[in-house]
């Protein structure tokens, strides 16, 4: 089955700084790959995602890279806010007929003012 | 419509009672997915749902865990005899029928077996 690594575990930037969460992935069937932002308390929310098709994709302060021929895909994060902090999540998964995602351990960003 | 929802948001129980979690998915949404998240990890698939019918389980969902969908619509987790071990956080997730399959989450289930 699929494995998605994820790291850093933590990662602690002052305000306005830029944030960047790699994850690698196992399966090179898999062809969708989201990201959530989970805060404490509340389920994960769907910030992005990016599918095999494109190499890039950028909504406001937040873009996303991936690599399939390393089987690797990034988040970044610009300008951060102490609002952005939160535990993100990478997901992969096989898109067409029923298809779970498999998540990475998460990534704790601090936001410091 | 406002979302996943999930009820009740945090649930103590003794070891050995049985409880059950519901999940309202948006409303146009016939797929829906449980998952369950312990600290320090990300979610881990336990089944999923697409309309009435449970399509797959995962390996983690054991006996004494079981899911219904009854109508389509809202569905049902329930864990009898609770063990410590299954003190987790809960999460349903919905998505509409498309190739890529976008899953929304609830807020989860916060259970804490005694």
């Amino acid at each position: 089955g699929e494995n998605v690594e994820q790291h850093p575990s933590t990662l602690s930037v002052q305000e306005g700084d830029s944030a960047v969460i790699k994850c690698t992935y196992s399966d090179s069937a898999s062809n969708y790959f989201p990201w959530y932002k989970q805060e404490l308390g509340k389920g994960p929310q769907l910030i992005i995602d990016i599918r095999s098709n494109v190499g890039e994709k950028k909504d406001q302060r937040i873009a996303v890279t991936l690599n399939k021929t390393a089987k690797h895909f990034s988040l970044h994060i610009t300008e951060t806010q102490p609002e952005d902090s939160a535990v993100y999540f990478c997901a992969a998964s096989r898109a067409g007929g029923y298809s779970t995602l498999t998540f990475g351990k998460g990534t704790m960003l601090l936001v410091s003012p | 419509d406002t979302g996943v929802s999930q009820d009740p948001r945090h649930k103590i129980t003794k070891r050995g009672q049985n409880v059950t979690f519901r999940c309202d998915p948006i409303s146009e949404h016939n797929r829906l997915y449980w998952y369950r998240q312990t600290l320090g990890q990300g979610p881990e698939f336990l089944t999923y749902f697409q309309n009435e019918a449970q399509l797959e389980k995962s390996r983690l969902l054991s006996d004494r865990f079981s899911a219904e969908r009854p109508k389509g619509s809202f569905s049902t987790l329930e864990i009898q005899r609770t063990e410590q071990g299954d003190s987790a956080m809960y999460l349903c997730a919905s998505s509409y029928r498309d190739y890529y399959n976008e899953q929304f989450f609830g807020p989860g289930t916060r259970l804490t077996v005694l």
